[in-house]
């Protein structure tokens, strides 16, 4: 059963290009969440998704960022214009409805970004 | 703001020997308490506790939570090299009646064990 799959592992982009980052959710969840870490911090809630909705993105910057999660396919974090600030790790995470109550999330390794 | 602390930021032990982390927080709306271990990849869960005073145990991993004071500790008995890690601490909010995982971490502890 594989668990929470992120790609790419690593992305290297130079200021104000764009960067996608893509999730896959464990088989049998509905729901996601991207977290940012970043470099000496701990994790951040940026947005929580579920199919074809964002139910809250409240951690989400204003601008540039924006997150979806489609009805076939992985659900993707895109970040427009990147600033050296961006540079962080990007974690996705899922749930099962069963699950999300508790709040225990699967976490997928990650992805991260390096702007130049 | 929500706040959740961790303390210490890091610690350095040897094998055998035994440690106690320390998160204490501040939010609104708490459900849960959880406890993440990190090492150079994807946070692992450990334990989740909502009730206070009720030990949570993993082998050499225990945890528990009192709700009066508002804090958990996550004790690790006779330390290996692979307890190595960052040991984070989350809490799990409701939201509007209902509640998911919208988590609030800790900066988390550098668990550095020597042989």
């Amino acid at each position: 059963n594989a668990g929470v799959m992120q790609n790419p592992r690593h992305l290297v982009r130079r200021r104000g290009q764009e960067a996608r980052l893509r999730c896959s959710p464990m088989k049998g969840h509905s729901h996601v969440y991207w977290y940012r870490q970043l470099p000496e911090e701990g994790l951040k809630f940026m947005v929580y998704l579920q199919k074809e909705n964002i139910i809250d993105e409240s951690g989400m910057p204003k601008e540039r960022f924006s997150a979806e999660f489609p009805k076939e396919g992985p659900s993707i974090l895109r970040i427009q214009q990147v600033v050296r600030g961006d540079s962080a790790a990007y974690f996705c995470a899922s749930s099962s409805v069963a699950i999300t109550n508790t709040g225990e999330l699967f976490f997928g390794e990650g992805s991260r970004l390096t702007v130049l | 703001e929500d706040k959740v602390v961790q303390s210490p930021l890091s610690l350095v032990v040897h094998e055998g020997d035994t440690v106690t982390l320390n998160c204490s927080y501040e939010v609104t709306n708490f459900r849960s308490l959880l406890w993440y271990k990190q090492e150079k990849k994807a946070p692992t869960f450990l334990f989740m506790l909502t009730s206070s005073g009720i030990e949570k145990k993993s082998g050499r991993l225990s945890s528990i939570l009192d709700k009066k004071e508002l804090f958990s500790i996550l004790n690790i008995t006779a330390t290996q090299t692979g307890d190595s890690a960052v040991y984070l601490c989350a809490v799990g909010h409701n939201a509007g009646g209902t509640s998911y995982g919208k988590l609030t971490f800790g900066q988390g502890t550098i668990l550095t064990v020597h042989p």
